[in-house]
């Protein structure tokens, strides 16, 4: 069965320490990987997908298809990062999405 | 046009009424979905269209639950006889077939059942 699994609904970093979303998921096939993020009153918005093996805002994810993973990463966290990140997954039909719980992280001044 | 929107922002209703939320996507976006979302928990994915096609449908999605996409443009979805447990804010979110699957998102509506 398809599953995207976020194991910490919560997370707290210092301003301009490391930070680390953890992502596993589930897919019977060749998925697409997906992170979205949620700021506080905005409206969910892709922050960056694997296809396009990018960095936005400093952050990236490698896709790891031995240990179905797809962190997402920032060396040095700012306090504009405190938001609600969602890892996605569809196939490459793009017919479904599946998200994960969810990620509520908050960087400390 | 400034992205998708979602109307109405917010619903009460009462237990065993019908509501009915509509979503405009991005004018040029052939891809709409459908989600519905409640508290702690991701959005969670119900229906599907390309174009005017309904190509998908969740196992979630009751009888109760129909969503519509008549000229490839707007979309409703529609609740007939409201349970509490419908209470959720619905997301909907459209995508250029071909962009890579990017989807854009509205605001949400969200539905309190009393």
């Amino acid at each position: 069965a398809q599953r995207v699994t976020q194991p910490e609904k919560l997370l707290s970093v210092f301003k301009g320490a490391p930070v680390e979303l953890k992502c596993n998921y589930s897919y019977s096939g060749s998925p697409e990987l997906f992170w979205y993020v949620q700021y506080s009153r905005q409206r969910l918005q892709l922050l960056l997908r694997h296809i396009s093996r990018e960095s936005i805002k400093g952050f990236t994810a490698d896709l790891n298809k031995g240990e179905t993973s797809f962190h997402l990463k920032k060396p040095f966290a700012q306090e504009e990062d405190s938001a609600m990140y969602y890892c996605a997954l569809s196939g490459q039909s793009g017919n479904q999405f599946y998200f994960g719980t969810g990620t509520s992280l908050t960087v400390i001044p | 046009d400034t992205g998708v929107s979602q109307n109405p922002r917010h619903k009460i209703t009462k237990r065993g009424q019908n509501v009915t939320f509509r979503c405009d996507p991005i004018s040029e976006h052939n891809r709409l979905y459908w989600y519905r979302q409640t508290l702690g928990q991701g959005p969670e994915f119900l229906t599907y269209f390309q174009n005017e096609a309904q190509l998908e449908k969740s196992r979630l999605l009751s009888d109760r639950f129909s969503a519509e996409r008549p000229k490839g443009s707007f979309s409703t979805l529609e609740i007939q006889r409201t349970e509490q447990g419908d209470s959720a804010m619905y997301l909907c979110a459209s995508s250029l077939r071909g962009a890579r699957n990017e989807q854009f998102f509205g605001p949400g509506t969200r539905l309190t059942v009393l």
